[in-house]
């Protein structure tokens, strides 16, 4: 069974950093491709950024509101994705979530809240 | 980047109707479109995925349609369940953009 399990998230002040972690399992970890998508309080569901399979090089691509700021990276001696999080803004608050991502996303986390405020 | 728009942005409906919502890209994306459910505090769940095809443990009830530009998603015979947000994604430019989502209430 495929398990991700989002941690990391809190209370940030603007133009802080921060690091949220999906520990995975069920599923084979380096052929997958993996995305964090975000959802704003009361708003709709914002892709984020993903970082491809090693096979398909392993590249990250971004969404435009985060590019430059935010950085996709996986252990796979952990089963972890990482997303770092730079300079962030009060928009970047909402709850994160992993998914596992074969060009649509069919597994998710249950989200972590990063609330970015002074 | 692609841009996608649903409509309606909300709709009422009862138990056992019919629903369809529209999802329509900026530019053609083939049948790359993908479909969400997303219920008030939980984690979006995969619908429908190339466009037509069923998520495995969906119920047949969810039907999709289109290619292009234009597509719908079709609830046959709403259930009490079915009522939650939807909404739309394209994959076919790895820059993945959702729809703003449709709210299906009572």
């Amino acid at each position: 069974e495929v398990h991700l399990v989002e941690s990391g998230g809190g209370l940030v002040k603007p133009g802080g950093s921060l690091r949220l972690s999906c520990a995975t399992s069920g599923f084979t970890f380096n052929n997958a491709w993996m995305s964090w998508v975000r959802q704003a309080p009361g708003k709709g569901l914002e892709w984020v950024g993903h970082i491809k399979s090693k096979t398909d090089g392993g590249t990250t691509d971004y969404a435009a509101p985060v590019r430059g700021r935010f950085t996709i990276s996986k252990d796979a001696a952990k089963n972890t994705v990482y997303l770092q999080m730079n300079s962030l803004k009060i928009e970047d608050t909402a709850v994160y979530y992993c998914t596992t991502d074969r060009r649509d996303f069919d597994y998710w986390g249950q989200g972590t809240l990063v609330t970015v405020s002074s | 980047d692609i841009q996608m728009t649903q409509s309606p942005s909300s709709l009422s409906a009862s138990v056992g109707d019919r629903v369809t919502i529209t999802c329509r890209a900026s530019q053609s994306i083939s049948t790359y479109l993908n479909w969400y459910q997303q219920r008030p505090g939980k984690a979006p769940k995969l619908l429908i995925y190339a466009a037509s095809s069923l998520q495995s443990g969906v119920p047949s009830r969810f039907s999709g349609s289109g290619s292009g530009t234009e597509f719908t998603l079709t609830i046959g015979s709403l259930q009490p369940e079915d009522f939650a947000t939807y909404y739309c994604q394209q994959s076919y430019s790895t820059l993945y953009t959702f729809g703003q989502g449709t709210k299906v209430e009572i």
